[in-house]
């Protein structure tokens, strides 16, 4: 079955520390897509990143990272020297390749807030 | 180029009514997903279309329904519905790729459904 646990309900950090968000999918497929989305409180998800499940190169993009670990299947978000415009809920999402018949799952997002 | 917007921004109902929402995908993309974020919780899958046709629906009951039109935009409909039934319904699109999903999803704002 296909599953996204984000175990990170909430996290607060002070402004400039760095912090991981945490992501551990199942999946039987080997074949499948990762992905991160973020929620600013206006409401409206934006894609930060895709991975495909042959490509576990980390990807660095500024001051975020993401470390896709297939033997733990994790996939991992690190924001580095957090900015209060961070703040935001995180949700990392898993999408099976094998057939015409999957769908996008998302976790239950981690609640991050970056205090000035 | 106009992203996917969604209509109404908000409705209230109250129990047992039967509430509709729209959704039209940004042009050119094909496939229109349907996900519920209820307060507090994370994104819970719903529907997917694709060129029309329904590919996949979450663990919702039936009363939750939709279709697609030829446009490619959607309708969802919720009948009789229930205090729980409260919450966000964003639309998504992506372009459709046949038989694999391996889409970035691009998000509405959401409709905020009430339900007294």
């Amino acid at each position: 079955a296909q599953k996204v646990t984000q175990a990170q309900t909430e996290i607060s950090v002070v402004e400039k520390e760095d912090v991981t968000l945490d992501c551990v999918y199942e999946t039987r497929d080997t074949t499948y897509y990762l992905f991160w989305y973020k929620q600013p409180p206006s409401g409206e998800l934006v894609f930060l990143i895709r991975r495909n499940s042959f490509d576990e190169q980390n990807e660095i993009s500024g001051r975020y990272s993401w470390n896709f670990q297939k033997s733990t299947s994790s996939f991992n978000f690190t924001i580095t020297a957090s900015q209060v415009v961070d703040s935001a809920v995180y949700f990392c999402a898993l999408s099976e390749a094998r057939s015409s018949a999957s769908k996008i799952i998302f976790g239950s997002g981690t609640r991050l807030s970056i205090r000035p | 180029e106009a992203g996917v917007t969604q209509s109404p921004t908000h409705l209230i109902k109250t129990r047992g009514q039967q509430a509709t929402l729209r959704c039209s995908p940004i042009s050119g993309h094909t496939s229109v997903y349907w996900y519920q974020q209820a307060l507090g919780l994370g994104l819970q899958f719903l529907l997917w279309y694709d060129e029309g046709e329904e590919r996949n629906r979450g663990n919702f009951p039936p009363r939750f329904s939709g279709r697609q039109f030829p446009n490619y935009s959607s309708e969802l409909n919720v009948n009789a519905l229930e205090l729980e039934d409260s919450a966000l319904y964003l639309c998504a699109s992506s372009l459709g790729s046949g038989s694999t999903n391996t889409g970035e999803l691009f998000f509405g704002e959401g409709s905020r459904l009430t339900v007294l």
